[in-house]
């Protein structure tokens, strides 16, 4: 089973920040990654796929990049309603797996 | 509406039996891979289940292969889970998902909360 590790756990950031998470696979999955964004009692969203492709009516301010075993998700400009748990999944074989997520705080 | 309505969660004991059910509506149904994702109470997201559009192939995390059967009724619109010999780690909220042509997920359903307990 591919294994996917997130760092960190857990950030605290404010309002304008720029923020970063890293994604990375046990073995190589090309671009075969997504990445997610869920808020408390909701299902999860789909931000990014293929590793860098941004989903339709996700903001720009998202980014996705990597491929391999190394992939970062970058918000440019942190609002208020980015604060979330962000999970990476590789889609490149089953098992599916994803990272065990990232909380973003409000510094 | 493109949507997928769930239904079929509950309380059961440990060693008994759930189905859940996930309609499809808005989209053609037998176009799409289906897959089940679980998340546990305060916990990460974990793949549980997926079935290719014509149901050919099916596909297990090891947690729950052989004891969970996923399947769709392509003339319902509907995919199922049928999970036997619960455990008290299967306590999860189930939601179903989807996406054409990848195993990403950018359509999920509302999900259903299983709870395990004796």
């Amino acid at each position: 089973d591919i294994q996917m590790t997130q760092s960190p756990s857990s950030v605290s950031a404010s309002v304008g920040d720029r923020v970063t998470i890293t994604c990375r696979a046990s073995q190589g999955i090309s671009s075969w990654l997504a990445w997610y964004q869920q808020k408390p009692g909701k299902a999860p969203k789909l931000l990014i796929y293929a590793a860098s492709f941004l989903e339709s009516g996700v903001p720009s301010r998202f980014s996705g990049s990597g491929s391999g075993t190394d992939f970062t998700l970058t918000i440019s400009s942190l609002q208020p309603e980015d604060f979330a748990t962000y999970y990476c999944q590789q889609a490149n074989s089953f098992p599916i797996t994803f990272g065990q997520g990232t909380r973003l705080e409000i510094k | 509406e493109v949507q997928l309505l769930q239904s079929g969660g509950g309380f059961v004991q440990p060693g008994g039996s759930l189905r859940l059910s996930c309609a499809a509506s808005g989209f053609t149904f037998t176009t799409y891979a289906m897959t089940w994702v679980r998340q546990a109470p305060g916990k990460g997201l974990e793949w549980v289940s997926a079935i290719t559009s014509s149901g050919g192939r099916t596909y297990y995390a090891d947690s729950v292969k052989g004891r969970f059967t996923i399947s769709r009724d392509n003339s319902k619109n509907t995919l199922y889970l049928q999970m036997n010999s619960l455990r008290a780690e299967d306590t999860a909220i189930y939601y179903c998902a989807n996406r054409q042509n990848d195993w990403y997920f950018d359509l999920w359903g509302r999900g259903t909360l299983v709870t395990v307990s004796s």
